[in-house]
Protein backbone atom coordinates (compact mmCIF):
# COMPACT_ATOMS: atom_id res chain seq x y z
CA UNK A 1 0.00 0.00 0.00
CA UNK A 2 1.37 3.63 -0.99
CA UNK A 3 2.17 5.36 2.30
CA UNK A 4 3.27 8.45 0.82
CA UNK A 5 0.12 9.61 -1.68
CA UNK A 6 0.26 12.27 -4.17
CA UNK A 7 -2.67 13.84 -6.29
CA UNK A 8 -2.78 14.29 -8.78
CA UNK A 9 -0.55 12.42 -10.65
CA UNK A 10 -1.10 14.86 -13.46
CA UNK A 11 -2.07 18.29 -13.83
CA UNK A 12 -2.35 20.95 -16.44
CA UNK A 13 -3.06 24.32 -15.68
CA UNK A 14 -2.74 27.59 -17.37
CA UNK A 15 -0.11 29.98 -17.77
CA UNK A 16 -0.81 32.12 -14.47
CA UNK A 17 -3.48 30.09 -13.17
CA UNK A 18 -3.13 29.41 -8.96
CA UNK A 19 -2.72 25.19 -8.82
CA UNK A 20 -2.03 23.33 -5.98
CA UNK A 21 -0.36 20.12 -5.54
CA UNK A 22 -0.74 17.70 -2.58
CA UNK A 23 0.87 15.21 -0.59
CA UNK A 24 -0.20 13.07 2.10
CA UNK A 25 1.75 10.27 4.53
CA UNK A 26 0.12 7.38 6.55
CA UNK A 27 3.82 7.25 8.07
CA UNK A 28 3.39 10.02 10.72
CA UNK A 29 6.83 10.74 9.65
CA UNK A 30 7.90 14.70 11.12
CA UNK A 31 9.53 15.85 7.68
CA UNK A 32 8.43 16.52 5.01
CA UNK A 33 10.12 17.52 1.59
CA UNK A 34 8.77 19.48 -1.97
CA UNK A 35 11.33 18.74 -4.77
CA UNK A 36 10.88 20.02 -8.78
CA UNK A 37 12.47 17.70 -11.29
CA UNK A 38 12.75 18.87 -14.21
CA UNK A 39 13.93 16.84 -17.48
CA UNK A 40 17.50 15.40 -17.01
CA UNK A 41 18.04 17.65 -13.66
CA UNK A 42 18.67 16.62 -10.38
CA UNK A 43 15.76 16.78 -8.47
CA UNK A 44 15.65 20.11 -6.49
CA UNK A 45 14.70 20.95 -3.19
CA UNK A 46 12.02 23.72 -3.08
CA UNK A 47 11.54 23.73 0.82
CA UNK A 48 11.17 21.09 4.00
CA UNK A 49 9.13 20.63 6.73
CA UNK A 50 10.46 19.91 10.17
CA UNK A 51 7.51 19.43 12.15
CA UNK A 52 5.54 22.50 11.82
CA UNK A 53 8.79 24.80 11.20
CA UNK A 54 9.06 25.39 7.48
CA UNK A 55 12.54 25.78 5.83
CA UNK A 56 12.39 27.52 2.33
CA UNK A 57 15.35 27.15 0.27
CA UNK A 58 17.08 30.36 -0.42
CA UNK A 59 16.51 30.07 -4.43
CA UNK A 60 13.01 29.04 -3.77
CA UNK A 61 10.81 31.18 -6.20
CA UNK A 62 8.66 33.64 -4.17
CA UNK A 63 5.55 32.54 -6.61
CA UNK A 64 6.16 28.78 -4.90
CA UNK A 65 4.13 28.25 -1.13
CA UNK A 66 3.72 25.70 1.15
CA UNK A 67 1.26 24.75 3.53
CA UNK A 68 1.12 21.93 6.12
CA UNK A 69 -2.15 21.58 8.24
CA UNK A 70 -1.25 18.95 10.02
CA UNK A 71 0.91 16.15 10.34
CA UNK A 72 -0.20 13.70 7.20
CA UNK A 73 -0.65 16.73 4.84
CA UNK A 74 1.65 18.89 2.58
CA UNK A 75 0.34 20.91 -0.06
CA UNK A 76 2.77 23.01 -2.76
CA UNK A 77 0.73 26.17 -4.14
CA UNK A 78 1.94 27.28 -7.56
CA UNK A 79 0.50 31.12 -7.64
CA UNK A 80 0.84 32.09 -10.97
CA UNK A 81 2.61 28.76 -13.15
CA UNK A 82 4.83 29.78 -15.86
CA UNK A 83 5.77 27.37 -18.62
CA UNK A 84 9.10 26.95 -16.63
CA UNK A 85 7.12 25.22 -13.61
CA UNK A 86 6.30 22.87 -16.23
CA UNK A 87 8.32 19.83 -13.91
CA UNK A 88 8.03 16.73 -11.93
CA UNK A 89 6.66 17.69 -8.58
CA UNK A 90 7.82 15.09 -5.75
CA UNK A 91 6.85 14.90 -1.94
CA UNK A 92 8.98 12.96 0.22
CA UNK A 93 8.70 11.90 3.95
CA UNK A 94 11.73 11.05 6.70
CA UNK A 95 11.39 10.38 10.25
CA UNK A 96 13.24 12.71 11.55
CA UNK A 97 16.93 13.34 10.15
CA UNK A 98 18.91 10.79 11.84
CA UNK A 99 21.68 10.06 10.25
CA UNK A 100 20.55 6.55 9.02
CA UNK A 101 16.68 7.24 8.03
CA UNK A 102 15.81 6.52 4.63
CA UNK A 103 13.40 9.07 1.96
CA UNK A 104 9.61 7.71 1.31
CA UNK A 105 9.05 9.88 -1.85
CA UNK A 106 4.89 9.96 -3.59
CA UNK A 107 4.56 8.93 -7.01
CA UNK A 108 4.92 12.30 -8.15
CA UNK A 109 2.63 14.95 -9.71
CA UNK A 110 3.47 15.79 -13.64
CA UNK A 111 2.66 19.60 -13.82
CA UNK A 112 2.32 20.88 -17.57
CA UNK A 113 1.83 24.57 -17.95
CA UNK A 114 -0.45 25.56 -21.35
CA UNK B 1 26.16 25.22 -2.84
CA UNK B 2 26.50 21.12 -2.55
CA UNK B 3 27.65 19.65 -6.01
CA UNK B 4 26.60 16.36 -6.02
CA UNK B 5 27.63 14.41 -9.44
CA UNK B 6 26.74 11.15 -10.78
CA UNK B 7 28.57 9.30 -14.34
CA UNK B 8 27.63 7.97 -16.14
CA UNK B 9 24.49 10.28 -17.16
CA UNK B 10 23.17 6.77 -19.26
CA UNK B 11 23.86 3.17 -19.47
CA UNK B 12 23.20 0.35 -21.34
CA UNK B 13 23.93 -2.77 -20.49
CA UNK B 14 23.52 -6.36 -21.71
CA UNK B 15 21.25 -8.53 -19.83
CA UNK B 16 23.42 -11.28 -17.16
CA UNK B 17 26.51 -9.12 -17.44
CA UNK B 18 27.48 -6.62 -14.47
CA UNK B 19 27.69 -2.41 -14.02
CA UNK B 20 28.76 -0.13 -11.85
CA UNK B 21 28.05 3.72 -11.59
CA UNK B 22 29.48 6.55 -9.75
CA UNK B 23 28.11 9.32 -6.73
CA UNK B 24 30.85 12.22 -5.83
CA UNK B 25 30.12 14.63 -3.48
CA UNK B 26 31.88 17.07 -1.12
CA UNK B 27 34.28 15.64 1.19
CA UNK B 28 34.06 17.62 3.98
CA UNK B 29 31.39 17.98 6.90
CA UNK B 30 30.13 14.30 5.45
CA UNK B 31 26.81 13.60 6.92
CA UNK B 32 25.42 10.19 4.88
CA UNK B 33 24.91 9.29 1.86
CA UNK B 34 21.78 7.60 0.03
CA UNK B 35 20.81 5.72 -2.73
CA UNK B 36 17.28 5.40 -4.25
CA UNK B 37 16.27 3.36 -7.47
CA UNK B 38 13.13 5.31 -9.49
CA UNK B 39 11.22 2.82 -11.56
CA UNK B 40 9.63 4.53 -14.37
CA UNK B 41 5.95 5.45 -13.44
CA UNK B 42 6.49 4.48 -9.66
CA UNK B 43 8.03 5.65 -6.32
CA UNK B 44 11.99 6.58 -5.83
CA UNK B 45 12.85 3.94 -3.35
CA UNK B 46 15.59 4.07 -0.84
CA UNK B 47 18.32 1.64 -1.45
CA UNK B 48 20.89 2.21 0.73
CA UNK B 49 21.88 5.10 3.54
CA UNK B 50 25.46 5.16 4.16
CA UNK B 51 27.30 6.82 6.78
CA UNK B 52 30.49 5.26 7.82
CA UNK B 53 33.92 6.02 5.65
CA UNK B 54 34.82 2.42 3.78
CA UNK B 55 31.17 0.86 4.48
CA UNK B 56 29.86 -1.83 2.02
CA UNK B 57 25.87 -2.41 1.81
CA UNK B 58 24.20 -5.47 -0.23
CA UNK B 59 21.04 -6.10 -1.08
CA UNK B 60 20.56 -9.05 -3.14
CA UNK B 61 22.55 -8.35 -6.33
CA UNK B 62 23.10 -4.98 -5.36
CA UNK B 63 25.57 -3.64 -3.56
CA UNK B 64 27.22 -0.61 -2.73
CA UNK B 65 30.50 1.46 -1.10
CA UNK B 66 31.49 4.74 0.41
CA UNK B 67 34.64 6.31 0.59
CA UNK B 68 34.13 9.86 2.19
CA UNK B 69 37.54 10.65 2.54
CA UNK B 70 37.69 10.96 -1.63
CA UNK B 71 33.95 11.57 -1.58
CA UNK B 72 32.71 9.39 -3.94
CA UNK B 73 30.10 5.97 -3.54
CA UNK B 74 30.18 3.01 -6.39
CA UNK B 75 26.77 1.38 -6.78
CA UNK B 76 27.22 -2.17 -8.65
CA UNK B 77 25.19 -4.65 -10.19
CA UNK B 78 25.76 -7.93 -10.54
CA UNK B 79 23.70 -10.01 -12.90
CA UNK B 80 21.80 -7.43 -14.41
CA UNK B 81 18.13 -8.37 -15.26
CA UNK B 82 15.50 -6.12 -17.05
CA UNK B 83 13.70 -5.33 -13.70
CA UNK B 84 16.91 -3.10 -13.01
CA UNK B 85 15.98 -1.09 -15.63
CA UNK B 86 15.78 2.48 -13.81
CA UNK B 87 17.39 5.54 -12.96
CA UNK B 88 19.51 5.62 -9.82
CA UNK B 89 19.91 8.67 -7.66
CA UNK B 90 22.22 9.15 -5.61
CA UNK B 91 21.41 11.91 -2.31
CA UNK B 92 23.85 13.78 -0.12
CA UNK B 93 23.12 15.21 3.20
CA UNK B 94 21.83 15.11 7.01
CA UNK B 95 18.14 17.33 7.19
CA UNK B 96 18.51 18.72 3.76
CA UNK B 97 19.29 16.16 1.00
CA UNK B 98 21.08 16.80 -2.15
CA UNK B 99 20.47 14.51 -5.24
CA UNK B 100 22.55 14.01 -8.20
CA UNK B 101 21.16 13.59 -12.04
CA UNK B 102 20.73 9.85 -11.34
CA UNK B 103 22.21 7.43 -14.13
CA UNK B 104 19.23 6.00 -16.33
CA UNK B 105 20.07 2.19 -16.73
CA UNK B 106 18.57 0.49 -19.58
CA UNK B 107 18.93 -3.76 -19.66
CA UNK B 108 18.51 -4.99 -22.72
CA UNK B 109 17.03 -8.69 -23.09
Amino acid sequence: DAMVIQNPRYQVTQFGKPVTLSCSQTLNHNVMYWYQQKSSQAPKLLFHYYDKDFNNEADTPDNFQSRRPNTSFCFLDIRSPGLGDAAMYLCATRYSTGLNTEAFFGQGTRLTVV
Amino acid sequence: ILNVEQSPQSLHVQEGDSTNFTCSFPSSNFYALHWYRWETAKSPEALFVMTLNGDEKKKGRISATLNTKEGYSYLYIKGSQPEDSATYLCAFGNEKLTFGTGTRLTIIP
